[in-house]
């Protein structure tokens, strides 16, 4: 298996909904990864879990919570999102930290209304 | 820190004909270089990548790219190009210095010309 699977693949939600989003893989990667993609950009790097650890927590608001319940899962907690947090929100996995590339599951595309 | 520059913001060509996307880095250390695609509506992926060794590498989709270091450059390119190869390219680079986390070129976008 060499995939990264995210589900769902769409979502809608109002700005007073909790929702969350799923990613797995079984590729036996130590490092995972949230990014958030706004139209015609690059990806930006929200969230990263290394061995099951957040080791990287940037300036992203509290409403978006990360969990990694073991090596295999990301999950992506969305509580109380505004409009602007509409983008598709992509998982990556990698052997280890940043190590020799990543690969991006096809993300779940967002719309907060 | 390493930055990326993908200086074409859209390269249009027509069918068949050979392509090249630019991708220039700015680094103080040893990089590791990549290459991915976004087709519509859809997530990325890797093309190809510059880890070590050979300086030209080749990927899927009879892409290839060659890493030079005294230009610090990492072009992508494809002798003969398809309208299934209209999507967004984007370079990224990751180093030592920044925990190896990807940096994003601004992407590059292939409009494939009938």
């Amino acid at each position: 298996d060499t995939e990264v699977t995210q589900t769902p693949k769409h979502l809608v939600m109002g700005m007073t909904n909790k929702k969350s989003l799923k990613c797995e893989q079984h590729m036996g990667h130590r490092a995972m990864y949230w990014y958030k993609q706004k139209a015609k950009k690059p990806p930006e790097l929200m969230f990263v879990y290394s061995y099951e650890k957040l080791s990287i927590n940037e300036s992203v608001p509290s409403r978006f919570s990360p969990e990694c319940p073991n090596s295999s899962l990301l999950n992506l907690h969305l509580h109380a999102l505004q409009p602007e947090d509409s983008a598709l929100y992509l998982c990556a996995s990698s052997q280890t930290q940043g190590g020799y590339g990543y690969t991006f599951g096809s993300g779940t595309r967002l719309t907060v209304v | 820190a390493q930055s990326v520059t993908q200086l074409d913001s859209q390269v249009p060509v027509f069918e068949e004909a050979p392509v090249e996307l630019r991708c220039n880095y700015s680094s103080s250390v040893s990089v590791y270089l990549f290459w991915y695609v976004q087709y519509p509506n859809q997530g990325l992926q890797l093309l190809l990548k510059y880890l070590s060794g050979s300086t030209l590498v080749k990927g899927i989709n009879g892409f290839e790219a060659e890493f030079n270091k005294s230009q610090t450059s990492f072009h992508l390119r494809k002798p003969s190009v398809h309208i299934s190869d209209t999507a967004e390219y984007f370079c990224a680079v990751s180093a030592a210095d920044s925990n190896y986390q990807l940096i994003w070129g601004a992407g590059t976008k292939l409009i494939i010309k009938p």
